[in-house]
């Protein structure tokens, strides 16, 4: 069935770099996506990579996709406090989005 | 870009009464919305997929006749959760779908509804 796993915690400082890491299992996914979520809020997206592709950089985002490993990664350079929020990694099959558990990110100063 | 409101954003009522929750797409046409709750610390659950002009489509184990569903309009679906109890207190996200970017950013999510049932 589908299923999308993600750790579910990552702290790091200020200026480091962040990553993290998903995996699915479902291979007829088109879209993968990076969703963020403050405290209280809905869904922001974040940004997206199509199934044929193996990196996409917006910014201070990269996404990294290995489609043999069905495993997706998300890195943010310079993190910074603001970045602090939960990350969904989602899967898009047709019809509907598949989330992670999502991933809490705390940035210390 | 796309645009999804969602109201209200945090609700408290008492148990055994009704609530309704509206999510509508502001500038695009949504023949498709989705409705998800999420629970603390948790992931977003798929509850339901609302269909224009058509009955919703549920997610296995989901009550119909307590979340019901209506989406009369291309931008305008809503969930009523009928009566309620505390263990319906959650956090209720909807979702539309935009058909004219499909699959890219196609999703648009609102800002999601506190329930709090006392």
């Amino acid at each position: 069935g589908e299923d999308v796993e993600q750790s579910l915690f990552l702290s790091v400082r200020e200026g480091d770099s962040s990553v993290i890491n998903c995996t699915y299992t479902d291979s007829s996914s088109t879209y993968l996506y990076w969703y963020k979520q403050e405290p209280g809020a809905g869904l922001q997206l974040l940004t997206y990579i199509f199934s044929n592709m193996d990196m996409k950089q917006d910014q201070r985002l990269t996404v990294l996709l290995n489609k043999k490993d069905k495993h997706l990664s998300l890195r943010i350079a310079d993190t910074q406090t603001g970045d602090s929020a939960i990350y969904f990694c989602a899967e898009s099959i047709p019809g509907k989005l598949i989330f992670g558990q999502g991933t809490t990110l705390q940035v210390k100063p | 870009g796309a645009v999804v409101s969602q109201h209200p954003s945090w609700v408290i009522c008492k148990s055994g009464t009704s609530v309704k929750i509206e999510c509508r797409s502001l500038d695009f046409q949504a023949t498709t919305m989705f409705w998800y709750r999420q629970f603390p610390k948790q992931s977003l659950m798929l509850m339901a997929t609302s269909n224009e002009g058509s009955k919703a489509t549920y997610e296995q184990g989901v009550e119909k006749d307590k979340f019901l569903i209506n989406h009369a309009s291309l931008t305008l679906s809503t969930l009523t959760v009928t009566s309620a109890h505390p263990e319906d207190s959650s956090f209720y996200i909807c979702s539309a779908r935009d058909p004219v970017l499909r699959g890219l950013v196609g999703y648009t999510f609102g800002s999601g509804t506190r329930l709090t049932v006392v």
